[in-house]
């Protein structure tokens, strides 16, 4: 079956260009996480959304970055006026449930690199 | 959540049992311990979790103390495609919490896996 897909896979921006990193979950799984994974780094949290509304952003590093689920499936993580610093791995994550009930399956992230 | 201790990396040859190790001192009784791999350039898998007994699925094996201050993951026969960044996560499972499920990484231990 499918799993959780993102795109695009690798994004090259010049330091002050917006980004749009999209995820794609498995079909019918309620919870979305965004995680960042800075190189050599466990993955950090940046926010979770239940169906369409985002519970929780408190992993958000600044207000250049802005998620959102408007139909309670795909996602969208934007950057606006992208920084070295941003460059990472941003991972997306679904789960069937909420709270704590259930394992999350990872899609294989963007690796975004800002020059 | 609670934090987990692990070394940072270890080695195995292929087809020996490689036992990962996680001290979590600080556990709560409503912490479940779970763990995650990440093989590299993909994102994070989930692997076992468990409370207070031991737990088998067809991947691993994992064995918690009986003051749950430790636990054990144990791959049975390793494999070259074992190899993999191991992460040793609690989860707070109280009702009506506020961590949503979130994962929150260490480190993680660092497996090495010889043929």
């Amino acid at each position: 079956g499918a799993g959780v897909s993102q795109s695009p896979r690798y994004k090259v921006a010049k330091r002050g260009q917006d980004v749009a990193l999209r995820c794609d979950p498995i079909s019918g799984h309620v919870s979305l996480f965004w995680y960042q994974q800075a190189l050599g780094q466990g993955p950090e949290f940046l926010t979770y959304f239940q169906n369409e509304a985002q519970l929780d952003k408190s992993g958000l590093p600044s207000d250049r970055f802005f998620a959102e689920r408007p139909e309670g499936s795909v996602s969208t993580l934007k950057i606006q006026r992208t920084q070295q610093e941003d460059s990472a791995v941003y991972l997306c994550a679904s789960s069937l449930r909420g709270l704590y009930g259930n394992e999350q399956f990872f899609g294989p992230g963007t690796r975004l690199t800002v020059l | 959540d609670a934090k987990t201790t692990q070394p940072n990396s270890m080695e195995s040859n292929e087809e020996e049992p490689v036992h990962l190790p996680c001290n979590h001192s600080t556990i709560s009784g409503t912490d479940y311990i779970h763990w995650y791999r990440q093989l590299p350039s993909q994102g994070p898998e989930y692997v076992i979790h468990g409370l207070t007994s031991n737990v088998n699925n067809r991947m691993a094996s994992l064995a918690i103390a009986e003051d749950r201050k430790s636990s054990t993951l144990i791959l049975h026969r390793a494999t070259l495609r074992d190899a993999a960044v191991y992460y040793c996560i609690l989860r707070d499972t109280t009702a009506g919490g506020t961590s949503y499920g979130k994962l929150t990484f260490g480190q993680g231990t660092i497996l090495t896996v010889h043929p």
